[in-house]
């Protein structure tokens, strides 16, 4: 079945402590991203890659590192958490270099709670 | 700043009848636009498309029609059912003027359908 898979689903923890949220998807897609829903800000990109060993920073990146050492798996990492960063966060992926923007197909969802 | 605005964030409607979602945007530069759909504990999905060339396109019950010159477009349903409730996302690109997959999202609308 083709899908985006993130873990863990929910987590909770303290300020400060490292702490990273796995992405991988089986669709052999190009092109993944995260974002963070929060209320009445909708979705906002955190970090993109538009392929292996190639990401950069969406519009809200502060606190936040990504890496792309494989095509499947692109790991959000929180090297030092802080309480404005609990939120609710998704994982997509989508093929790219077509005649325009591919479907995005999205993760279940990380529920993120920094104390 | 928020580029993609809805400004309803919430919608009641009585099923069979049809539901109107609204979306705004400000960038000019954004040439295709899309609807997602998301269900509490799941990741948005993909359900319908537009690209700037058209002013319409219909997938059975759902609608979009844009508006450039406005920088409006809405989402039709017709007729509505109890498995539309859901929460609505509009996105938009600009992928023709820089070619990558960034979409950047409104804050969703919250339809629910009354039986």
């Amino acid at each position: 079945e083709a899908q985006v898979t993130q873990n863990p689903r929910y987590l909770i923890t303290v300020t400060g402590k490292k702490l990273t949220v796995t992405c991988s998807q089986n669709m052999n897609h190009e092109y993944m991203s995260w974002y963070r829903q929060d209320p009445g800000l909708g979705l906002r990109q955190i970090y993109y890659s538009m392929n292996v060993e190639v990401t950069d920073k969406g519009d809200v990146p502060e606190g936040y590192k990504v890496s792309r050492k494989e095509k499947r798996n692109f790991p959000l990492i929180l090297e030092s958490p802080s309480p404005n960063q609990t939120s609710l966060y998704f994982c997509a992926s989508s093929l790219s270099g077509g005649q325009g923007p591919d479907t995005q197909y999205f993760g279940p969802g990380t529920r993120l709670t920094v104390l | 700043d928020q580029q993609v605005k809805q400004n309803s964030p919430s919608l009641s409607v009585q099923e069979g009848r049809i539901s109107i979602l609204n979306c705004d945007y400000t960038n000019s530069m954004f040439d295709y636009f899309l609807w997602y759909k998301k269900y509490p504990a799941e990741g948005p999905t993909f359900l319908i498309s537009i690209s700037s060339i058209k002013d319409k396109n219909e997938d059975g019950r759902f609608t979009v029609f844009l508006n450039k010159s406005a920088k409006h477009l809405s989402l039709h349903i017709v007729p509505s059912q109890p498995g539309d409730s859901a929460v609505y996302f509009c996105a938009a690109s600009a992928w023709a003027n820089f070619g990558n997959e960034k979409l950047t999202f409104g804050t969703g609308t919250r339809l629910t359908i009354i039986p």
